[in-house]
């Protein structure tokens, strides 16, 4: 079974430029998750889709990022624009179906974003 | 925001020995998970254990958790170099409909 997708894998930009991620959760998987991970810390999660509806996204920096899960498959998630503190790791994850008492996440490999 | 508090920060033992990592969290769960990030890497995950069990066993990772003082431990017996790596927990918050993770363990396990 394919796992979860990323791209690209790094990033380099200059601060106030635009940039965007794509995922590609495991086939059938109705829930989508993003995470920011700084360097030293847990996932945080920034936003989770269940199909292509928002479930929660109380932690999104709305001001400049956002995201989209077209047919509820791919999604992919901008930052426009980048802030130095943007640095991080950005986890995409996927789960069969969320609001279960059984809710384990396949992680995809990150995208390593670094604002210059 | 994040719950779950990770005790030690960092660890490091001798290849053979045990590692235990311990877990705190703040609110009810549904039920706790632990997740292992090697460098580079995106998260894999381990084991879960449910509210209402008190201990699982997996290979030679062994979790407990104890409700009553909202907090969970990981041992890993017999650590290999292979399991250097972070460690987080995890919680499925009641009610919340996602996983909240702790800030991580490093285990480095030295040959």
């Amino acid at each position: 079974e394919a796992g979860v997708a990323q791209s690209p894998r790094y990033k380099i930009i200059e601060k106030r430029q635009s940039v965007a991620f794509w995922c590609n959760p495991i086939s059938g998987h109705a829930t989508l998750y993003w995470y920011q991970q700084i360097l030293g810390q847990g996932p945080k999660l920034l936003i989770q889709f269940q199909n292509n509806g928002v479930v929660d996204d109380s932690q999104l920096p709305k001001d400049r990022f956002s995201a989209e899960r077209l047919k509820g498959v791919d999604s992919t998630l901008k930052i426009q624009p980048a802030k130095l503190e943007d640095s991080a790791v950005y986890l995409c994850a996927s789960s069969l179906v969320a609001g279960s008492s059984y809710n384990e996440q396949f992680f995809g490999p990150g995208t390593r974003l670094t604002v210059l | 925001s994040q719950q779950g508090e990770e005790d030690p920060q960092a660890l490091s033992i001798q290849e053979g020995e045990n590692a235990t990592m311990n877990c705190s969290y703040k609110t009810s769960i549904n039920n706790l998970q632990w997740y292992r990030q090697n460098s580079g890497r995106g998260l894999v995950h381990l084991i879960l254990i449910r509210s209402n069990e008190r201990e699982k066993h997996s290979g030679r990772l062994r979790v407990t958790l104890d409700t009553s003082k909202k907090s969970s431990s990981l041992l890993i017996t017999a650590s290999r170099a292979a399991d250097t790596a972070s460690y987080f927990c995890a919680t499925d918050e009641k009610g919340a409909q996602k996983l909240v993770f702790g800030q991580g363990t490093r285990l480095t396990i030295n040959p």
